[in-house]
């Protein structure tokens, strides 16, 4: 089955204690993206890859790290986590090679900073 | 301004109605258009893509206005199951390729 995965999918932790919230996808795309969801404020992409090794900054990408050594893979990394992170974290794919292509979102991570 | 709009509603019909979402899009560089649904919280779910032409799938018709800029959805017979959040999403190919999502515009299907 295609789909994207995302782990964990709740989590709740403390200021400033690293945490990595995993994607993967089984379909061989080339795009990968990260996004947060917050109320009044639609999907904000953090970062994106076009390809293993190739990543860039979004729109938000402030106080995220993330990487891309593997195709199917890309996880994104809170250094030091703060409560204004607190947000809906969605993982998205897609084969870029072709126009008018979607994406695939992953099920959510429900991060909450305290 | 932002790059993609729309009405965040909600739109409250009955049972049975025919409702209409439009979203403007203010880069001329967009090149595909595509609508999804997002329950409460949950994942983004792609509804159906937007042709030129214009398109329908059952009870949902897309439809792309190149010359001004939008892009609307319409539902015929909405259904309970319907009441949900429609995302209009962008895809800006000039520069960084990229995906612009709309903020939604929420539908709440009354029986």
């Amino acid at each position: 089955e295609a789909q994207v995965t995302q782990n964990p999918r709740y989590l709740i932790t403390v200021t400033g204690k690293k945490l990595t919230v995993t994607c993967s996808q089984n379909m061989n795309h080339e795009y990968m993206s990260w996004y947060r969801q917050d109320p009044g404020l639609g999907l904000r992409q953090i970062y994106y890859s076009m390809n293993v090794e190739v990543t860039d900054k979004g729109d938000v990408p402030e106080g995220y790290k993330v990487s891309r050594k593997e195709k199917r893979n890309f996880p994104l990394i809170l250094e030091s986590p703060s409560p204004n992170q607190t947000s809906l974290y969605f993982c998205a794919s897609n084969d870029r090679g072709y126009s008018n292509q979607p994406q695939h979102f992953g099920d959510g991570t429900r991060l909450s900073i305290l | 301004r932002k790059e993609v709009e729309q009405d965040p509603g909600p739109f409250n019909v009955p049972e049975g109605a025919t409702v209409a979402f439009n979203c403007t899009y203010s880069n001329s560089a967009s090149q595909s258009f595509f609508w999804y649904r997002q329950d409460c919280r949950k994942e983004p779910k792609l509804l159906m893509s937007v042709y030129s032409s214009g398109n329908e799938d059952g009870r949902f018709t897309a439809q792309l206005n190149r010359a001004s800029q939008y892009i609307s959805l319409l539902i015929r017979d909405s259904k309970l199951s319907d009441s949900a959040t429609y995302l209009c999403v962008v895809i800006r190919t000039s520069g960084t390729y990229k995906y612009i999502f709309g903020t939604g515009t929420r539908l709440k299907v009354l029986a």
